[in-house]
């Protein structure tokens, strides 16, 4: 595997439902990303995490619980979630988070609240 | 508040054709503009980048101009083709930190 890989591809799941997404990254960074993606709707950075630790926090709802235990593995662990929640969720890395540096995605679950 | 507005929404060109896309920001602490590429069923990648300190740079048939005093920068697609046809995204981050915001997205098509 090379990359940013995510896994599923695609979910679909009912508001009670409990799931989580999985995003790995074999580029030997150290900084991942969670982004949700929506129809017409810029790229909504949800979390970050640098050396494991959460930098940031863009008022996500707490349905929505990330988890990053080392720096080649996130997590989007989900629960409880609500219709409008459905989008493309992208995972990206990059180097670190102080200086600039390209991110690299993967290519994203579709998800689907039903 | 958007802080990278991004036009049009969608773009139709003719093979051959020159494709433009605009950004424009407020943020005066953003120094790092790239363009990200998105095909169907992929993630976002990145196309070109560029910083303030110059007004344009070239990447084969990619252009990134930037005007720093009206805070816009746009891209340029000389002679589209068919594989062009993506959505793509401006963005913008600030100095000494990697956390992008971007804009809503362009979808080119390229018609042959």
């Amino acid at each position: 595997e090379t990359g940013v890989t995510q896994t599923p591809r695609h979910l679909v799941m009912g508001m009670t439902n409990k799931k989580s997404l999985k995003c790995e990254q074999h580029l030997g960074h150290n900084a991942m990303y969670w982004y949700k993606q929506s129809a017409k709707k810029p790229l909504e950075l949800m979390f970050v995490y640098n050396f494991k630790e959460q930098t940031e926090n863009n008022s996500v709802p707490s349905r929505f619980s990330p988890e990053c235990p080392n720096s080649s593995h996130l997590f989007l662990h989900l629960h409880t979630l609500q219709p409008e929640d459905s989008a493309l969720y992208l995972c990206a890395s990059s180097p670190s988070t102080s200086g600039t540096y390209e991110q690299y995605f993967g290519p994203g679950t579709r998800l689907t609240v039903t | 508040q958007q802080q990278v507005k991004q036009s049009p929404q969608s773009l139709i060109v003719q093979k051959g054709g020159i494709s433009i896309i605009n950004c424009a920001y407020e943020n005066t602490a953003f120094d790092y503009f790239p363009w990200y590429q998105q095909f169907p069923g992929k993630g976002p990648a990145l196309l070109i980048a560029i910083r303030p300190d110059v007004s344009e740079k070239k990447e084969g048939r990619f252009t990134i101009s930037f005007n720093k005093s009206a805070k816009q920068f746009s891209l340029h697609i000389m002679d589209s083709q068919p594989g062009d046809s993506a959505t793509y995204f401006c963005a913008a981050s600030p100095s000494g930190y990697s956390t992008l915001t971007f804009g809503k997205g362009t979808m080119l098509l390229v018609s042959p």
